[in-house]
């Protein structure tokens, strides 16, 4: 059965660091997004990405958040300066296309970002 | 805007014991209602949802749902829990013009053999 996959499960960075989390999600979908779950908090929407652009973003999303699709395949979350409070738990998701989708998710099984 | 609350933490249950998983919801218009559960080390995956029709939903692993409109409930049950049912469950709702659910905090579900 396919899956969304991401990478890397779990990563440990100082802060003001750059990282980037990956994703590949399931081959036929179109509609990918980021969620992030703080330790004991709800998760939470970031950004969503479809036809090459970001098509809804919430208030988390701020300048130093940037989305990508390099190369067809892959999706990519880059956080640019990282603090302390980015420290979570990071979920890719896609879903498929088609008026007959009621809009259930396909999740990854998340990269934790530890920022130190 | 939307919102959901789960306002368990955690539910405790015997093994063989009925489940329930208590979610209320938040939205404009009609709701588009969702559970997810989350295993240790894995990501959600999706179990059931609510469009239109019956108010019980049944969706995978003997797990369904009760929509409720005028308690504005979504509330997850099944009628024999098992020690594998231990895990991590999510209630989401979205509303018709947005592909965007929102989640709850989620309700760790722990079965004592």
């Amino acid at each position: 059965e396919p899956e969304v996959t991401q990478t890397p499960s779990h990563q440990v960075t100082q802060m003001g660091q750059e990282v980037i989390l990956r994703c590949v999600p399931i081959s036929n979908h179109l509609y990918f997004y980021w969620y992030r779950q703080i330790l004991g908090q709800k998760v939470e929407f970031l950004v969503s990405f479809y036809n090459n652009e970001i098509s809804e973003k919430s208030e988390i999303f701020d300048d130093q958040f940037s989305v990508e699709r390099p190369d067809g395949s892959n999706f990519t979350l880059k956080i640019r300066s990282t603090k302390l409070e980015d420290s979570a738990m990071y979920f890719c998701a896609s879903r498929p296309p088609g008026v007959a989708n009621t809009g259930e998710l396909f999740f990854g099984e998340g990269s934790r970002l530890t920022v130190l | 805007a939307q919102s959901v609350a789960q306002p368990e933490d955690q539910v405790n249950v015997a093994e063989g014991n009925p489940l329930t998983v208590k979610c209320t919801y938040s939205v404009s218009g009609n709701p588009y209602l969702f559970w997810y559960v989350q295993y240790p080390n894995r990501g959600l995956q999706f179990l059931l949802k609510y469009i239109t029709g019956d108010n019980l939903v049944k969706g995978s692993y003997g797990f369904e749902a009760e929509f409720n409109k005028s308690q504005t409930s979504f509330h997850l049950k099944k009628p024999s829990a098992l020690v594998s049912d231990s895990a991590l469950y999510f209630c989401a709702v979205r509303s018709g013009g947005s592909y965007i659910p929102t989640f709850g905090r989620g309700t760790s579900l722990i079965v004592h053999p």
